[in-house]
């Protein structure tokens, strides 16, 4: 099946810095992906669509100036937490739509100390 | 809109039981189904799916599920569990347009005890 791959798997970053997650289509190309958070014990949430070459479209209750979403290729997505705080730490992971189904990275565990 | 509903959060079953969790949904429009496992500290992998045709659709690793329109349901079974199947098991569901827009539920965490 198709590849999403996405990088880094885990990052540890101090509060108040910024971090940036990268999402890969390897072997298609992907016009829209998606973004999904999921705190410890819970389900995942859909962040926000990123979509290339035009701004992303963001979930209810989603501050769009602290999660920055570009899609500046038709194989690249990326996330970048601004001014992270403790609150955002958690599992974030990306998917890209195929044929019959959507394909997801392995995700990345932001930790903020 | 979509909503996707899993009553049961936690599943303890003994090995070699059989087991069903249990995953109800709402659409004003027609659905695709699909059901994810994820390990501790991994990402997701995709179980099975619906789209169209037949209502019962298998996995490679013995796990079924069956799309059920009147009852808004797709449960997904096992005659028989493993140690390995621990997990936590999510149900999502999209639109069929093709999106692949994903709402899952909640999850449920299968434990299967020895």
């Amino acid at each position: 099946g198709a590849v999403v791959s996405q990088h880094p798997s885990w990052v540890i970053c101090k509060s108040g810095t910024s971090v940036k997650i990268e999402c890969r289509s390897l072997d298609f190309q992907a016009t829209t992906m998606f973004w999904y958070r999921q705190f410890p014990k819970q389900s995942l949430m859909l962040m926000a669509t990123s979509n290339e070459g035009s701004k992303a479209t963001y979930e209810q209750g989603v501050e769009k100036d602290k999660f920055l979403i570009n899609h500046a290729s038709l194989t690249l997505s990326t996330l970048t937490v601004t001014s992270a705080h403790p609150e955002d730490s958690s599992f974030y992971i990306c998917s890209a739509p195929g044929n019959t189904e959507a394909f997801f990275g392995q995700g990345t565990r932001l930790t903020v100390v | 809109a979509q909503s996707v509903t899993q009553l049961d959060s936690q599943v303890p079953v003994f090995e070699e039981a059989p087991v069903e969790l249990r995953c109800n949904y709402s659409s004003s429009v027609s659905v695709y189904l699909f059901w994810y496992v994820q390990y501790p500290n991994q990402g997701l992998q995709l179980l099975l799916k619906y789209l169209s045709g037949s209502t019962l659709v298998e996995s490679i690793n013995g796990f079924e599920a069956e799309f059920n329109k009147s009852q808004t349901s797709f449960h997904l079974r096992k005659p028989s569990v493993h140690i390995s199947d621990t997990a936590e098991y999510f149900c999502a569901v999209s639109d069929a347009s093709g999106t692949y827009k994903y709402i899952f539920g909640t999850g449920t965490r299968l434990k299967v005890l020895a």
